[in-house]
């Protein structure tokens, strides 16, 4: 069974620059969750979708980061503009989350290391 | 605020010791401790997790002690290895289905675990 699948991994752009970051859940896996990892810290949730509906995104930073996960599957996070203290690694997270529970293991992907200049 | 507070931030243990990391909580709707190990480079990967219901659960190596009246679970890692040498995150969550937040993994800051040969 594939992974969850995060691209670019590494991205370098000029802060007021607009960046996106892709990720692929595992197959079947109807729950997908963005991830803000900073150095040395545990991650933070951004957003969690159910299917293609976000049930979650109170930690979004709406004024400048966006989400979409359109079908159900595939997701992208935007950041527009970017700022020096977005520098951090976002990982993207799946699980099979069914009836009224979600005690489901979330895997993660390897991330997105931005780094803001 | 700070819903998961973690301990130590690192340890270093020689190889065939035992490894203890501690972890305690705030919000008492959390009723899913999961453990995550992370290496670097790479996404957190769940090691072992443990649910109100029971005191202790063990895999292999790895326990998981869990005082609910404490609000307080720690993992221990018997006869560590230098293979073992990685980031630990403890997390806490609601499992059951009620509002928004459930599913919603809040991490502790982390431990950076190294075992010498």
């Amino acid at each position: 069974e594939a992974g969850v699948v995060q691209s670019p991994r590494y991205k370098i752009i000029e802060k007021k620059q607009p960046v996106a970051f892709w990720c692929n859940p595992i197959s079947g896996h109807n729950t997908l969750y963005w991830y803000l990892q900073n150095l040395g810290q545990g991650p933070e949730l951004l957003i969690r979708y159910e299917n293609e509906e976000a049930v979650d995104d109170s930690q979004l930073p709406k004024d400048r980061f966006s989400a979409e996960r359109l079908k159900g599957v595939d997701s992208t996070l935007k950041i527009q503009p970017a700022e020096l203290g977005d520098s951090a690694v976002y990982l993207c997270a799946s699980s099979r989350t069914s009836g009224m529970s979600s005690y489901n293991e979330q895997f993660f992907g390897p991330g997105t290391r931005l780094t803001v200049l | 605020q700070q819903q998961v507070k973690q301990s130590p931030q690192s340890l270093i243990v020689q190889k065939g010791g035992i490894s203890i990391i501690n972890c305690a909580y705030e919000n008492t709707a959390f009723d899913y401790f999961p453990w995550y190990q992370q290496f670097p480079g790479k996404g957190p990967a769940l090691l072992i997790a443990i649910r109100p219901d029971v005191s202790e659960k063990k895999e292999g190596r790895f326990t998981i002690s869990f005082n609910k009246s404490a609000k307080q679970f720690s993992l221990h890692i018997m006869d560590s290895q230098p293979g073992d040498s990685a980031t630990y995150f403890c997390a806490a969550s609601k499992g059951n289905a009620g509002g928004t937040s459930y599913g919603k993994l809040t991490f502790g800051q982390g431990t950076i675990l190294t075992v010498h040969p």
